[in-house]
Parts: structure tokens; sequence; C-alpha cells
């Protein structure tokens, strides 16, 4: 069945430092989204993307959707305390059946 | 607040209980989703439903059954639970691709 992994799992980091996840469907996507989930909240969508190639910036946030529209990225730059939580990408496929990645735990380290 | 609503935020019921999970929302939106997020898994889609007909169900057992009696109304019924249905049940509905979510639901089975 189709998967949509994302590394690495957990991300320890000091306050200040960039971070990235990255994102794996085993086939392509019509769009991938990013949701944020704060420890003990609900995700909540970040950004869409749709085009093979896109990037996008939220302030400190830079999103890619590859050439192949099967993989993401998601970078932050100079990372703050509140940047912690757990970030999903998600998508529906070409069937339109809607898969959510396995998730990247951050933790900033003050 | 993103809109959608779920009651109750947290239950604990025995095996041999009957419960039901409540979402609401007055997005406008036209399709809802029940999930399920277990700690340490990505979460698992169990149904959806668009203009209120289910269009999806993904091998979920028959202690789970969801009703949609319209379309800001989405429920969840639940019956003779095992233990490790012990998750986090969140809502989301969309009228796109995005979706909104709900608090969840902190399910605890006894």
């Amino acid at each position: 069945g189709q998967q949509v992994m994302q590394i690495p799992q957990y991300q320890h980091v000091q306050e200040g430092e960039d971070f990235t996840t990255y994102c794996n469907s085993s086939t392509t996507l019509s769009n991938i989204q990013w949701y944020k989930q704060r420890p003990g909240g609900h995700p909540v969508f970040l950004i869409q993307l749709v085009k093979s190639g896109e990037v996008k910036k939220q302030k400190r946030l830079t999103f890619q959707f590859g050439e192949a529209k099967k993989n993401s990225s998601l970078h932050i730059t100079a990372t703050q305390t509140t940047d912690v939580g757990t970030y999903f990408c998600a998508g529906p496929n070409t069937g339109n059946q809607f898969y959510f990645g396995t998730g990247t735990s951050l933790t900033v380290i003050p | 607040e993103t809109g959608v609503t779920q009651t109750p935020r947290h239950l604990v019921m025995g095996m041999t209980n009957k419960k039901s999970l409540k979402c609401e929302q007055h997005l406008g939106h036209n399709a809802m989703y029940w999930y399920k997020q277990s700690a340490k898994k990505p979460l698992e889609l169990m149904f959806v439903y668009s203009l209120e007909e289910r269009v999806e169900n993904n091998s979920v057992p028959s202690r789970f059954s969801p009703e949609c009696p319209n379309s800001s109304h989405l429920f969840l019924h639940l019956h003779t639970l095992q233990p490790e249905d012990s998750a986090l049940y969140l809502c989301a509905s969309s009228l796109g691709d995005t979706q909104y979510f709900g608090p969840g639901t902190r399910l605890t089975v006894l």
C-alpha cells in the first residue's frame, strides 16, 4: 500500500539552530500539505504546495515540493521554542486518497 | 480555533460500555473525517464522509460505527472496545484538500 514516510522521526536542536524534515511518498501526490501539531494539541494546517518544484516561504519556514511530486521538505531557520511540535506532511494521491506522513517530532532546547 | 468542535474532550470507558463521540463543524465544509492517533504511530484515517455519504472505511473494526446525519455533524459510536483502542480520536472537515482538525477526544478504555 501507499506509504508516506518522514525522516527523522525525532529531532532535538539547540535554540537558534536550523531544522529540516523530509517527506517521501511511495506514489505521486497531487499536492503536498504540511501540518503542525503542538504537544497536547491537534494538527493545524500550515501550507499547501501544488506545482512540481514549488518553493514557498513563511517567515523562517521554507517548504519545497519535489520535481517528481513524491517528496517534500520543511526547513526551519534559527529555531525558536515556539517551533516545538510534530510536523506532518500529507496529501492526496492521483486516486484522491489522502495520506498523512509519519511525522517528525521537534524538540527545541533553550 | 478552527471551527471544528469535538465532545467529549476526554472519555474513560469500560470494555462493555457504549459511548459516542461527537464532532461539529460550521465552516460550510462538505467532507468530514475520523482519525485515530496512537502514541508513536502515524495518523490513521478511519472514515471519510463526503456530502453525508461514507466514501472510505479503512478496515476499521465493527466496534466503531460512524454516523453522519448532516454535513455539519459526525458521530463515532463505540461499543465493546478493547484497551488497544485507547487513543486520541480526531475529527476533521474540509471543503477542498485542506483539512481542519478538531481538538480531539482522548479515549481511555479500561
